[in-house]
């Protein structure tokens, strides 16, 4: 089975520009989620989306961060302007809600994006 | 906001040693995971734990679900180099499945 799919693996921009992230899940997993993960911290979720609807926006800065997830399959997530506070590693994470047999809750991680704000 | 204590921060031992770390929250959760991540990667699943009083094994790994159900060890026994890394506990409420990490245990194994 593949793994969850992300680009780039590294970003570099300058403050004030705008940055998109790509995430494609594990086929017929129906839940994916953003995080963000500042270094030296563990991961916070930012969005989660079951098929192409938002669950759980709560933590997603909105006047900066928006994220789609168009035909319930990828996803983009983006900044616009950046900050340099947004620099940090955005994982990406999907789930099956009929993975029940063995029970499972826990997500697979994609390999994530390093952003770098300068 | 919701928060998870995870201890210690860092650990440097000798291959060959037992290993142990917790999670403790002022939270009641439902699920507890332990996720385990290398440089360059995301987050890799070790263990799930479904219901208090719970004891997993995978491996030379065992953890537990606390009877409070709000904490939770991970025991990693005879250390080999390859267990470095850091360590992430994790609590999850049912309903959405929102899950909150800990701020994660590094590891350093010693040959």
């Amino acid at each position: 089975e593949a793994g969850v799919a992300q680009s780039p693996r590294y970003k570099i921009i300058e403050k004030r520009q705008s940055v998109a992230f790509w995430c494609n899940p594990i086929s017929g997993h129906a839940t994916l989620y953003w995080y963000q993960q500042i270094l030296g911290q563990g991961p916070k979720l930012l969005i989660q989306f079951q098929n192409n609807g938002v669950v759980d926006d709560s933590q997603l800065p909105k006047d900066r961060f928006s994220a789609e997830r168009l035909k319930g399959v990828d996803s983009t997530l983006k900044i616009q302007p950046a900050k340099l506070e947004d620099s940090a590693v955005y994982l990406c994470a999907s789930r099956s809600l009929g993975d029940l047999k063995p029970k499972n809750y826990g997500y697979t991680f994609g390999s994530g994006t390093r952003l770098t704000v300068v | 906001g919701q928060q998870l204590n995870q201890s210690p921060q860092s650990m440097f031992i000798q291959e060959g040693e037992d290993v142990s770390m917790n999670c403790t929250s002022s939270s009641i959760f439902n699920t507890w995971l332990w996720y385990k991540q290398e440089p360059g990667e995301g987050p890799v699943l070790l263990i799930a734990l479904y219901k208090a009083g719970e004891l997993t094994s995978n491996g030379r790994l065992t953890a537990q679900f606390g009877i409070t159900r709000k904490d939770s060890f991970l025991n990693i026994s005879a250390s080999i180099p390859s267990d470095v890394g850091i360590y992430f506990c994790a609590g999850q409420y049912t309903g959405g499945f929102k899950t909150i990490f800990g701020a994660g245990t590094r590891l350093f194994v010693k040959a």
